[in-house]
């Protein structure tokens, strides 16, 4: 079945490091790709998504691009701070229907 | 605007008791949506209300498990008998639209 696979953490960085956390998918087609954020306390946010392959969703700084060459949907961020610290959820959903199919989140900590 | 609350934030009881969950969605979303993330798992979709009616419950894992949602407001997911392995954060979601679902903070259930 369909799947979303992401980084283990936590990574921590240091304030204003480069981030990457990595996300594939397995799937039959091409889904729209969506990341969501989770502060502590608070519930899923969507943070950016790309409907269509070779998009680019971009939010708050973050960024990742829909690559179906290699079915991946990294989330970049050129300078974190601190108050990127969070869970980071990759998903997928199919045209025509409601629902989510959701990575196992990263947990990131930023350092200052 | 107030966003997506669950209550309890937190639910502690004995393997065979009966738990009900609350979602109150925003206000003027036609969409709710359950979620359920196990032991640090994905979030798996439960099941999706289009006001009243269940519009997709094939995330629901069995029987023991009852989702309501009265006069298309708030909802309730009630767990009769729970078993240990229903132990969990349970998420609520609502959206007007497909792509933008608001999550509530979660309720945590353990079941001991």
């Amino acid at each position: 079945g369909d799947s979303v696979t992401q980084m283990e953490g936590p990574v921590t960085l240091s304030e204003e490091a480069f981030l990457t956390i990595n996300c594939t998918y397995t799937a039959t087609g091409y889904p729209s790709l969506f990341w969501y954020v989770q502060y502590p306390g608070e519930g899923l946010q969507l943070l950016l998504k790309a409907t269509k392959a070779d998009d680019k969703g971009s939010n708050k700084g973050f960024e990742a691009t829909y690559r179906k060459e290699t079915t991946s949907f990294h989330l970049e961020k050129g300078s974190v701070q601190v108050s990127d610290s969070a869970v980071y959820f990759c998903a997928l959903m199919w045209g025509g229907t409601y629902k989510y199919i959701f990575g196992t989140g990263t947990r990131l900590k930023v350092l200052a | 605007e107030a966003g997506v609350t669950q209550f309890p934030s937190h639910s502690v009881i004995e393997k065979g008791q009966t738990v009900t969950l609350r979602c109150d969605p925003i206000s003027g979303h036609d969409n709710l949506y359950w979620y359920r993330r196990v032991m640090g798992k994905e979030i798996k979709f439960l099941l999706h209300f289009v006001k009243e009616s269940k519009q997709d419950e094939s995330g629901m894992p069995n029987n023991r498990f009852l989702a309501e949602r009265t006069g298309g407001t708030y909802s309730t997911l009630k767990v009769q008998p729970a078993e240990l392995e229903d132990s969990g954060v349970y998420f609520c979601a609502s959206s007007q639209v497909r792509y933008e679902q608001y999550f509530g903070p979660g309720t945590r259930l353990t079941v001991t």
